[in-house]
């Protein structure tokens, strides 16, 4: 099966409330994640990433926190706006020459006004 | 704009039609891939380019054929296609393969259509 997997397919939240998406993946040669965000009819668009030699990453409005030890990766974005309804992927790469990329299936996160 | 086009958006094909589709990256990238996307299943890849060289094929039938002429552009040639081929075609573009930038930057996709 996918290494890679979303604990929820849908989040619902209200407009200013905080969201947090979890990720769960297996292989612990993971090095490097990503969180994709992908909205209707588009790509999916690169939000944020963490190495495995950190912990926490903080950008605007997103933190990405990796729990090595659960194997556990989240995305929380403050204020959530109407704009980040979307479906939010979280991706692995192994450690090693391949690079891989894996992509879990996705939770749809829907901002309720 | 991510910096990565393709065309068409959305094509509709019949079963024994040959189409392609195109990619384009504006991002002075050497690794460029071709993804499948499916309702409620995850990004499949199928293709890899590392410096126009194909680096991967995830056992993706012989109907489907890439083509990398150059670094900026990347192909996918279809032909006597499926109608469960009917999917988001993505392509993303990176800056090497294997190095120590692995963030893959998407286009918009193309929906394809197999009736």
């Amino acid at each position: 099966g996918e290494s890679v997997g979303l604990h929820l397919p849908t989040l619902s939240v209200q407009e200013g409330d905080n969201s947090i998406i979890n990720c769960a993946y297996s292989n612990s040669a993971s090095d490097y994640f990503i969180w994709y965000k992908q909205e209707s009819g588009k790509g999916p668009q690169f939000i944020i990433d963490i190495r495995s030699n950190m912990d926490k990453r903080q950008g605007q409005r997103v933190t990405v926190l990796l729990n090595k030890t659960v194997k556990h990766l989240s995305l929380q974005i403050a204020a959530t706006q109407p704009g980040d309804s979307a479906v939010y992927f979280c991706a692995e790469i192994l450690s090693g020459s391949a690079r891989q990329l894996t992509f879990g299936s996705g939770t749809q996160l829907t901002v309720l006004p | 704009e991510t910096g990565v086009t393709q065309t068409p958006r959305h094509l509709v094909m019949g079963m024994t039609n040959k189409k392609s589709l195109k990619c384009e990256q504006h991002l002075g990238h050497n690794a460029m891939y071709w993804y499948k996307q499916s309702a409620k299943k995850p990004l499949e890849l199928m293709f890899v380019y590392n410096f126009k060289e194909q680096t991967e094929n995830n056992s993706v039938p012989s109907r489907f054929s890439p083509e990398c002429p150059n670094s900026s552009h990347l192909f996918l040639h279809l032909h006597t296609l499926q109608p469960e081929d009917s999917a988001l075609y993505l392509c993303a573009s990176s800056p090497v393969r294997g190095g120590a930038s692995d963030t893959q930057y998407f286009g918009p996709g193309t929906r394809l259509t197999v009736l």
